[in-house]
């Protein structure tokens, strides 16, 4: 699976934008993008994940550029419940075991 | 909303003794999986389960441990012989596809182990 790379931690103001980028300039054409996040000592949460077109859904969206080496996680309008740590993870969609590889992620905090 | 619920949720046991660990995935899932973090560490993956089967199981998942299906709803992990180095919280988590897109977690079990 490629590796993505990922600032270690970010600040949003609340009711602002999040836009959480994630590198993975060695994604191969058969690997999604995926992001989780964990807020603290949960479990992972799934948020969204996608191929190579924009998605969106009630969470956020995802911002994949033409070439796939880069993406983006948009979370429209942050609140504090957001504060989290935010996972990238590429991984072939035919991954046998279905196995997510955690990095270190992005902790993303939220303030008032 | 459906849910993965797992229990105990803080297991404290001795050295060298046996735990099991148990989840219940959502209902309609069939692809079952358990990651351990050890504190303030990265999320590890160690094994999916599907069919009655292990898919895939990293190195950490070595035969001290085993995963089972015993009934219709649970899904278990069992440590044989447990270790200092176990201590973790142990995420089970499941996912209704083939490809695993969305992996439904748990709030997780902290093993501690004295």
């Amino acid at each position: 699976d490629a590796k993505t790379t990922q600032p270690p931690s970010m600040d949003c103001a609340e009711g602002r934008a999040a836009n959480l980028p994630c590198n993975h300039s060695t994604i191969s054409g058969n690997e999604y993008v995926y992001w989780y996040r964990q807020i603290h000592s949960q479990g992972p949460q799934y948020i969204i994940h996608g191929l190579k077109n924009n998605e969106t859904n009630e969470m956020a969206s995802l911002i994949i550029t033409e070439d796939r080496k880069s993406s983006t996680l948009i979370l429209p309008h942050a609140t504090l419940r957001d504060t989290a740590v935010y996972y990238c993870i590429v991984r072939s969609g035919n991954n046998a075991g279905n196995m997510l590889t955690f990095g270190g992620g992005t902790r993303l905090m939220v303030k008032p | 909303e459906p849910e993965v619920t797992q229990t105990p949720s803080h297991q404290v046991t001795q050295m060298g003794q046996e735990v099991i660990l148990r989840c219940v995935p959502i209902s309609n899932h069939l692809y079952f999986y358990w990651y351990r973090q050890i504190l303030g560490q990265k999320v590890e993956f160690l094994v999916s389960f599907y069919n009655n089967e292990i898919s895939e199981k990293s190195e950490i998942f070595d035969d001290q441990f085993s995963v089972e299906r015993p009934d219709g709803s649970n899904f278990t992990l069992k440590i044989r012989s447990t270790k200092l180095e176990d201590s973790a919280m142990y995420f089970c988590a499941s996912s209704v596809d083939r490809w695993g897109h969305e992996q439904y977690f748990g709030p997780g079990t902290r093993l501690t182990v004295t």
